[in-house]
């Protein structure tokens, strides 16, 4: 069965940083492209970042884009997003995601992490 | 510009079926979809991937009564016999170069 376990979120100010882990199991992670989606309160799902399943791959959406940066550990079996310069607008749940073989689709979700970013 | 469109809510009666729509935008119409639940306080569950000739595939442990069509930029989710637990948030998602993108979300309401 596959799984995916988000941790680190939690209650920070503006201006701060924080890491997200997500670790997996069931299913061979070094083959697949993972990514973060995150869905701020009230609101719908919105695409975060991707990478490929050997990292040669990287992509952000423009809101998140050169403040978060992630990366994969095929070894440990581990996601992770590293996001700095947090905004008040980043507060949010965040899911980490697989895509679904060759296509990039999501087919696996994790449960979700609450960060929130608030003086 | 990859957008999916979708109507904010819907609602159909327990035991009836209903037909949520995700329409591409201009100069996107071949592109493959897939949908996603979120009940209410839970993270997204995905339901199938549909392709423009209609052609879907399931995830597993998900019942026969979700299915899916295609017609033209449309893309739809199909549950027949509405049971309560249906009652949820439902989102189509495609990729683009370098982008993934949700469509806003229709809100299901079973009455």
């Amino acid at each position: 069965e596959v799984q995916l376990v988000e941790s680190g979120g939690g209650l920070v100010k503006p201006g701060a940083s924080l890491r997200l882990s997500c670790a997996a199991s069931g299913f061979t992670f070094s083959s697949y492209t993972m990514n973060w989606v995150r869905q701020a309160p009230g609101k719908g799902l919105e695409w975060v970042s991707s990478i490929s399943s050997s990292s040669s791959f990287i992509y952000y959406a423009d809101s998140v884009n050169g403040r978060f940066t992630i990366s994969k550990d095929n070894a440990k079996k581990s996601l992770y997003l590293q996001m700095n310069s947090l905004r008040a607008d980043d507060t949010a749940v965040y899911y980490c995601a697989r895509d679904k073989g060759a296509q990039p689709l999501f087919d696996s979700w994790g449960q979700g992490i609450l960060v929130t970013v608030s003086s | 510009q990859l957008v999916l469109t979708q109507s904010p809510s819907a609602s159909a009666s327990l035991g009836a079926s209903v037909k949520l729509t995700c329409t591409l935008s201009s100069g996107h119409s071949s592109y493959t979809v897939a949908w996603h639940q979120q009940q209410p306080e839970k993270g997204p569950r995905y339901l199938m991937n549909l392709n423009s000739d209609g052609s879907h595939s399931k995830g597993d442990g998900i019942p026969d009564r979700f299915s899916g069509s295609s017609s033209g930029a449309e893309r739809y989710l199909t549950i027949s016999s509405l049971q309560s637990e249906d009652e949820a948030d439902y989102y189509c998602q495609t990729w683009g170069t370098g982008i993934r993108v949700f469509g806003g979300g229709t809100k299901l309401t079973v009455l």
